[in-house]
């Protein structure tokens, strides 16, 4: 079973740039999540999907983020201008949402660098 | 004060030690409990999951939860090298698609 497919891997941008990175989930899984770690720091959630609708997207600075999950499948996170402090990995997951755990399955992540 | 705390290390030991690694929780909520491993420059991967308190073993490794003290742990034994990594405790309130929320992480390295 292929994984959590996330692009791209690195990026160093300048503040104020922007920059986009895109996800595909395990094939079947309807729930699809952003998460946002900053060096030293645990994930932190961005925005939930169930398919194509946000479920939560509370802790998502939508003043300059944004994603979308077209069709229920890939998503895309976009960073509008970006800023220092948004250098972070940014890892995707994605659920099945079934079961007690409704494990969460990674990708490896894109590792974001503003300059 | 944060929903969950966990103390970042780094913890460093020698091979074949007994590793604790701790969790304190605020939210009361909270029902379900896992620990999740990272692998430098990885994505996190399930180790354990608990439901409630209790202790859960799977091998080399043993998850316990005390819900009446809000704090969580997991034990390593006869740790190996192979097990250097952050380890990632995190929490939900109910089951299937509610968020996690995740501690900062303790970086562990086991030392041949």
């Amino acid at each position: 079973e292929a994984g959590v497919a996330q692009s791209p891997r690195y990026k160093i941008i300048e503040k104020r740039q922007s920059v986009a990175f895109w996800c595909n989930p395990i094939s079947g899984h309807a729930t699809l999540y952003w998460y946002q770690q900053i060096l030293g720091q645990g994930p932190k959630l961005l925005i939930q999907f169930q398919n194509n609708g946000v479920v939560d997207d509370s802790q998502l600075p939508k003043d300059r983020f944004s994603a979308e999950r077209l069709k229920g499948v890939d998503s895309t996170l976009k960073i509008q201008p970006a800023k220092l402090e948004d250098s972070a990995v940014y890892l995707c997951a994605s659920s099945s949402g079934t079961g007690v755990t409704g494990e969460l399955f990674f990708g490896e992540g894109s590792r974001l660098t503003v300059l | 004060q944060k929903e969950v705390e966990q103390d970042p290390g780094p913890l460093s030991v020698p091979e074949g030690a007994i590793v604790s690694l701790n969790c304190t929780y605020s939210n009361s909520a909270f029902q379900y409990f896992m620990w999740y491993r990272q692998y430098s420059r990885k994505g996190p991967e399930l180790l354990m999951y608990t439901y409630s308190s209790g202790n859960k073993e799977d091998g080399r490794f043993t998850a316990q939860v005390d819900k009446s003290s809000k704090y969580i742990s997991l034990f390593i034994r006869d740790s190996q090298p192979s097990d250097s990594a952050t380890y990632l405790c995190a929490m939900r309130r109910n089951s299937g698609n509610t968020p996690l929320v995740f501690g900062k992480g303790t970086r562990l390295s086991v030392i041949a």
